[in-house]
């Protein structure tokens, strides 16, 4: 049972383009909604993370749209650069339960120059 | 400050093999998490420490698994009897707090031959 779920699997754009990536969940004790970047042979890295009680966040070039009664939230990147190309998860989880990260598949995102 | 330390970045072993890996958190950080990366997969959880108390382990962490945090600093994860499917990213993180983001580090890569 997959329980978050993360859309596309790989997306292609073009330096200053505004790639999107979406996730939902369907476990309605998920609390907190991180987006982590990793690259080929590092760890992953935190990026951006919100919380149900906003619909949106942003830092620096990146934004979270969060919808609550959808049990959806994207991640998008303005003015993307080739510096961007990285695989990005989206995780899930319920702080003062188990506090443990549920991610998603991952997407892999290039940034053509 | 550095980072979550993770040692070794790569090990090489047979089928049947022991295998301890070490994992340094970020000073004072009282949580530490194991997970597991698969190739082309987010990190799936494996247990957590809260100083040197184990928490939670998943149904993912065979009794071949051992996870320990003697003194609340840092942690080794142990695979006794190595299967080819062990094969993974074995990937470390680290939170100061209940309710605070995870930090991870790079890694240590098994590869079962």
């Amino acid at each position: 049972q997959q329980q978050v779920k993360q859309s596309p699997q790989s997306l292609i754009v073009q330096k200053g383009g505004i790639p999107i990536i979406n996730c939902a969940y369907e476990n309605t004790a998920f609390d907190y909604f991180p987006w982590y970047q990793q690259f080929p042979g590092k760890g992953p890295a935190l990026l951006i993370a919100i919380r149900p009680d906003v619909s949106e966040k942003k830092e620096g070039r990146f934004t979270i749209s969060f919808n609550k009664s959808a049990k959806q939230f994207s991640l998008h990147i303005m003015d993307s650069q080739p510096g961007d190309s990285a695989t990005y998860f989206c995780a899930a989880e319920s702080q003062g339960g188990s506090e443990k990260l549920v991610f998603g598949k991952g997407t892999k995102l290039t940034v053509n120059p | 400050d550095t980072g979550v330390s993770q040692d070794p970045r790569h090990k090489i072993t047979k089928r049947g093999q022991n295998v301890t890996f070490r994992c340094d958190p970020i000073s004072e950080h009282n949580r530490l998490y194991w997970y597991r990366q698969t190739l082309g997969q987010g990190p799936e959880f494996l247990t957590y420490f809260q100083n040197e108390a184990q928490l939670e382990k998943s149904r993912l962490l065979s009794d071949r698994f051992s996870a320990e945090r003697p003194k609340g600093s840092f942690s080794t994860l142990e695979i006794q009897r190595t299967e080819q499917g062990d094969s993974a990213m074995y990937l470390c993180a680290s939170s100061l707090w209940w309710e605070q983001p995870q930090h991870f580090g790079d890694g240590t890569r098994l590869s079962i031959l």
